[in-house]
């Protein structure tokens, strides 16, 4: 089993549909990253949170510690947003500094 | 552009030969890191350093692999005699102590 895990795997959306990709988690973590990749490439951080709710434009990120679960909310989802999406987690394993666990990603594809 | 850059973008090398990767982090980041992703997967950690020291190596870096930072600053990853398993996109990200990570577009890898 993976440390970290997502689902869906793969989603399909019309254009201004509300869009949920969820994040679990079996270790304990210090924070969690949303991450968005693009086709070729490169990715971008869009949230690191560690408590809470963040919000960024349509996007919305929560994190329920206790659960070890998060979720990706994207409102007004629009063709754009069609990109893969990854959770990761900061994680400590007995003396080390830390590092990322990445889920294996949610492909998103919005259509018009 | 102030954020994490890496060189090259691509490159093709045929199989056996050495290869070497560099990235810039951002400049006031002492964090660096190494991960390797392939194709549907998420990135897969490979090495951490904290300024000029290595402090974490997967065991997914094997002995053909290296990677150095020698002031701080850029680091370099080198794999020697490479192998097709090699082919994959190599990313770079750094941070500081406590603050999210930021992503290179990372170096498409293909090995012919």
């Amino acid at each position: 089993k993976n440390e970290v895990e997502q689902s869906p795997q793969n989603l399909t959306a019309q254009e201004g549909e509300f869009i949920t990709i969820n994040c679990s988690y079996s270790v304990g973590i210090s924070a969690l990253h949303w991450l968005q990749q693009h086709p070729g490439g490169g990715i971008v951080s869009l949230f690191m949170l560690s408590s809470g709710k963040k919000k960024h434009g349509r996007l919305i990120a929560t994190i329920n510690i206790q659960e070890k679960h998060s979720s990706l909310h994207i409102t007004a989802s629009h063709p754009r947003d069609s990109a893969v999406y990854i959770c990761a987690v900061w994680v400590h394993y007995g003396g080390s500094q830390g590092n990322l666990i990445f889920g294996k990603g949610t492909k998103l594809s919005v259509k018009p | 552009d102030t954020g994490v850059s890496q060189d090259p973008r691509h490159k093709i090398t045929k199989r056996g030969q050495n290869v070497t990767f560099r990235c810039d982090p951002i400049s006031e980041h002492n964090r660096l890191y190494w991960y390797r992703q392939t194709l549907g997967q998420g990135p897969e950690f490979l090495t951490y350093f904290q300024n000029e020291a290595q402090l974490e190596k997967s065991r997914l870096l094997s002995d053909r692999f290296s990677a150095e930072r020698p002031k701080g600053s850029f680091s370099t990853l080198e794999i020697q005699r490479t192998e097709q398993g090699d082919s994959a996109m190599y990313l770079c990200a750094s941070r500081a102590v406590v603050t999210e990570a930021f992503f290179g577009q990372g170096t498409r890898l293909t090995v012919v």
